[in-house]
This record gives C-alpha cells, structure tokens and sequence, in this order.
C-alpha cells in the first residue's frame, strides 16, 4: 500500500506569514487522487484542496495545491487567526483502493 | 449544503458489535454519483477510512477490517450506518461519516466517540 509521509510535523508561523506543508508519497500516486483537509479541534476534517489543486468551494484563495507523482504541497499564503490548525493529506488508490491519510501537519501560533 | 450527523452509543463492551448510524440531511441519500463512507480517529492519532457504501448497496471495506464491517443504507431513511463486530480496546476512537466523491470525502460530521470499555 501506499504510504504518506507529512513534513514538518509542526509548523510554528505567526499570522500573516505563508506555511508551506509537504506530503510525499511513497509511490508514485496519480495527482487526481490527491486531496488535502484542514482539522480543528473538536472537529470533522473539512476539504480543502481535491485533484492536488483545485479548491474545494467555499475554500478561500489564499490556500493552493501543487505538485505530482510523488511530491506534493499544499501552501497557504497568508496565515488567518482561523488557519492555525492540523492538515493532512489524502490519497486513494493501491493495490486494496482505499484512502489512506498522512499524519498531519500542525500549524500553530508562533 | 448537506449535513451530516452520527449517532450510537458512546460505551461498547469488549467482544460486542458498534453499531452507529448517519442521518444525512440537506441532500438525498440516493444520489447516484456519491458514496458514504466512515472513518475513524483513535485520540491524538491520524485518520483511518474503514469503508464505503453506495446506495445501491455496493461496499467497499479496507482490508485491515474488513472481517469484522458491514455498512448499509437506510431502507426507509435518508441514513447509512456502520457495524463491526467483536471490538476490543484498540477501536476506542472519535467515528466519522462522510460523502465522497470520486477521489475525495466532501462533507464529514462532526464525530462521536465510541469507547470500548467493560
């Protein structure tokens, strides 16, 4: 099965400033299988990015997706007081075609 | 925009089955480009997709438990529900329900925990 692999595990920003988080995958993945959610605490997971890069609606501009085969990212260009949460990243596919999660990236307060 | 809520109870005894339920509200469950699927989060830990179910009955299982799942559609309910049998600690977690479509899960509840504890 296909592993991901997120980095950093935490990401210490201040608002206004632009976090970068990494998802790499430990096989090559088709980027139409990709997707990236954002967590708060208490939360369900909520779609942000689908395809690797399309934005789910309702998800502002200020986050974009990119990337393909096995490297990905997913960038928020300003941090909002209401980004400072976890993301993961989601893949579906394999041999068993299931979704399979990285282990999230937590994005806090600095 | 549609919603999505579990519910079941929050207390499993160990060996006993789980047995949750999704009420779907603002959209209908039968239609046929979407699927329904549930995860769950054990706590401080990521997520893991147990499985789908489309309206038409069709399921798909993750392998790592897939002996012990069955997902339904409500026969007579905009719902879709979850049972796994023979639970010991290590399902103690927050359950999820979700819409998906195609590669990705569009719409989550908000979760509810289930622990398995005598």
């Amino acid at each position: 099965e296909i592993v991901l692999t997120q980095s950093p595990g935490t990401l210490s920003l201040s608002p206004g400033e632009r976090a970068t988080l990494s998802c790499r995958a430990s096989h090559s993945i088709l980027s139409n299988s990709l997707a990236w959610y954002q967590q708060k605490p208490g939360q369900g997971p909520r779609l942000l990015i689908y395809g690797a890069s399309s934005r789910a609606s309702g998800i502002p501009d200020r986050f974009s997706g990119s990337g393909s085969g096995t490297d990905f990212t997913l960038t928020i260009s300003r941090l909002e007081p209401e980004d400072f949460a976890v993301y993961y990243c989601q893949q579906y596919g394999g041999s068993s075609s299931i979704f399979t999660f990285g282990p999230g990236t937590k994005v806090d307060i600095k | 925009q549609v919603q999505l809520q579990e519910s079941g109870p929050g207390l499993v005894k160990p060996s006993q089955t789980l047995s949750l339920n999704c009420n779907v509200s603002g959209g209908s469950i039968s239609s046929g480009s979407y699927y329904w699927s549930w995860l769950r989060q054990p706590a401080g830990k990521g997520l893991e997709w147990i499985g789908r179910v489309y309206f038409s009955g069709t399921t798909n299982y993750n392998p790592s438990l897939k002996s012990r799942v069955t997902m339904s559609v409500g026969s007579s309910k905009n719902q879709f529900s979850l049972k796994v049998t023979s639970v010991t600690a290590a399902d103690t977690a927050v359950y999820y329900c979700a819409r998906g479509y195609r590669y990705q899960l569009l719409d989550w509840g908000q979760g509810t925990l289930v622990t398995v504890s005598s």
